[in-house]
């Protein structure tokens, strides 16, 4: 059973063309996560949504927008990809602002914009 | 705002070597702080955590961290690495809804 899964695993896509990321929990959790990690490991938060409401927004380009149907999916949807979007982003869920168990973190999704 | 700095950017040792990496945090309110660990190619997952209690925290596979809130402190420690040790190294520092990320620590280890 995986926690935090990912699709895709792996993307590859031309420069300007419109992707999504789709992120599930079954951990029960009531907030979820979007993190980017750049080239050089380091990682940044970019969305939080706390039962389906949207908690945390970082400087983030408007061509980036999360969407959470239901507690269990945040996906990541991102308009005109550009070169510098490519990065592995990472999905991650918590329950209670993760005080008693930390953040569960997804495998990633790799994405190289061509 | 809040930050953390984890002060090696690449430590190289070899195996049965003693390993401590430092992070320091710029935060003085009530804090959580995390280590996780991403070994290559693979997501990252949570070694250990300190919430409030003993300041001494033990974790998995041999890891521990101490707590020193007057240096705003919370430095990983291995007695003993092995190979399969080899990954990266991420400190995090929570408040209220935000996990914010150290920068990392690539840690080497030699056979």
């Amino acid at each position: 059973d995986t926690a935090v899964s990912q699709t895709p695993k792996y993307l590859v896509t031309q420069m300007g063309n419109d992707k999504s990321i789709k992120c599930e929990q079954n951990l029960g959790h009531d907030t979820m996560y979007w993190y980017k990690q750049d080239s050089k490991k380091f990682l940044k938060i970019m969305f939080s949504y706390n039962n389906k409401e949207l908690i945390i927004n970082e400087t983030v380009p408007n061509r980036f927008s999360p969407k959470s149907p239901d507690k269990a999916h945040l996906n990541l949807h991102i308009n005109s990809l550009e070169l510098g979007d490519s990065a592995v982003y990472f999905c991650a869920s918590s329950q209670a602002r993760g005080l008693l168990r930390g953040y569960t973190f997804g495998s990633g999704t790799r994405l190289t914009v061509v | 705002a809040q930050s953390v700095s984890q002060h090696n950017h690449h430590v190289i040792l070899s195996e049965a070597a003693s390993l401590e990496l430092g992070c320091n945090y710029s935060y003085g309110g009530t804090v959580n702080l995390f280590w996780y660990v991403q070994y290559p190619g693979q997501h990252l997952q949570l070694l250990l955590k300190y919430f409030s209690g003993d300041p001494l925290v033990k974790g998995i596979k041999g890891f521990e961290a101490e707590f020193i809130k007057s240096k705003f402190s919370f430095n990983l420690r291995k007695p003993s690495v092995q190979w399969s040790d080899t990954a990266e190294y991420f400190c995090a520092v929570k408040n209220d809804y935000k996990l914010s990320f150290g920068a990392g620590t690539t840690v080497t280890v030699r056979a």
